[in-house]
C-alpha cells in the first residue's frame, strides 16, 4: 500500500472550512484514497473516498490532484463536534480482505 | 439495527489469563475484522474474515485467535494475556470484501496486569 503523510495536528475556527492535506506520492493507479475520522474514544467513522475525481457527500469534499500524489479533505463548515483525528488511507479496493492501514492521522481541534 | 456491538466495554486481566472479546453485527456483512489501538497510535489489523468459515491474519496476529462460524459473530480470543496486549480493541464490518466503507464498533478497553 502507498504510504501517506499528514500533518500531526491543526486548529480550525468553528464555522470556517477545515482543509486537511494528505500526501501520497507513491500511489499507484488502482489505489483509492479513503478518509476516516476518530472522535475521542470512539471507533473510526468513514467519511469519503475517491479514485481520481473530486468527490462530495453530506459530510465533506475530497479534492485529489491531477497527478494523484496528494489530496485535501474539506470540512465546509467545521463544528465543535468535528474535533477528531482524521486518517488518510490509500488502499487497493477489495485486495486481500480490504484491510485498512491507519497511520498517525491529523488531530483536528475546532475552536469556538 | 444495532450495527456493530462489542462486549465487554472494559476488561482487566492478569498475565496468563485467557478471554474472548465478542463482536456481533446485524447488517449481514460478509467482511469483519479486528484492530487494536495502542495509546497515541493508529489502528493495526489483527485478523479479518471475508465470510463465515474464512479467516486470515493481519499485521499483528500473534497471541490472538479468531473463528467465524456465523455471518453475525466474529470473536477474538486472547490465549494467554500479556501486558503488551493492553490496548483498545475495535471490531469492524463491511458489506463485502470490496466495500469502501467499514463500520466500527465502540471498542473494548483491555488492561493486562
Amino acid at each position: 500500500d502507498a504510504k501517506t503523510t499528514q500533518p500531526p495536528s491543526m486548529d480550525c475556527a468553528e464555522g470556517r472550512a477545515a482543509n486537511l492535506p494528505c500526501n501520497h506520492s507513491t500511489i499507484s493507479g488502482n489505489e483509492y484514497v479513503y478518509w476516516y475520522r476518530q472522535i475521542h474514544s470512539q471507533g473510526p467513522q468513514y467519511i469519503i473516498h475517491g479514485l481520481k475525481n473530486n468527490e462530495t457527500n453530506e459530510m465533506a469534499s475530497l479534492i485529489i490532484t491531477e497527478d494523484r500524489k496528494s489530496s485535501t479533505l474539506i470540512l465546509p463548515h467545521a463544528t465543535l463536534r468535528d474535533t477528531a483525528v482524521y486518517y488518510c488511507i490509500v488502499r487497493v479496493r477489495g485486495a486481500a480482505g480490504n484491510k485498512l492501514t491507519f497511520g498517525g492521522g491529523t488531530r483536528v481541534l475546532v475552536k469556538p | 439495527n444495532a450495527g456493530v456491538t462489542q462486549t465487554p466495554k472494559f476488561q482487566v486481566l492478569k498475565t496468563g489469563q485467557s478471554m474472548t472479546l465478542q463482536c456481533a453485527q446485524d447488517m449481514n456483512h460478509e467482511y469483519m475484522s479486528w484492530y487494536r489501538q495502542d495509546p497515541g497510535m493508529g489502528l493495526r489489523l489483527i485478523h479479518y474474515s471475508v465470510g463465515a468459515g474464512i479467516t486470515d491474519q493481519g499485521e499483528v496476529p500473534n497471541g490472538y485467535n479468531v473463528s467465524r462460524s456465523t455471518t453475525e459473530d466474529f470473536p477474538l480470543r486472547l490465549l494467554s494475556a500479556a501486558p503488551s496486549q493492553t490496548s483498545v480493541y475495535f471490531c469492524a464490518s463491511g458489506q463485502q470484501v470490496s466495500s469502501y466503507e467499514q463500520y466500527f464498533g465502540p471498542g473494548t478497553r483491555l488492561t493486562v496486569t
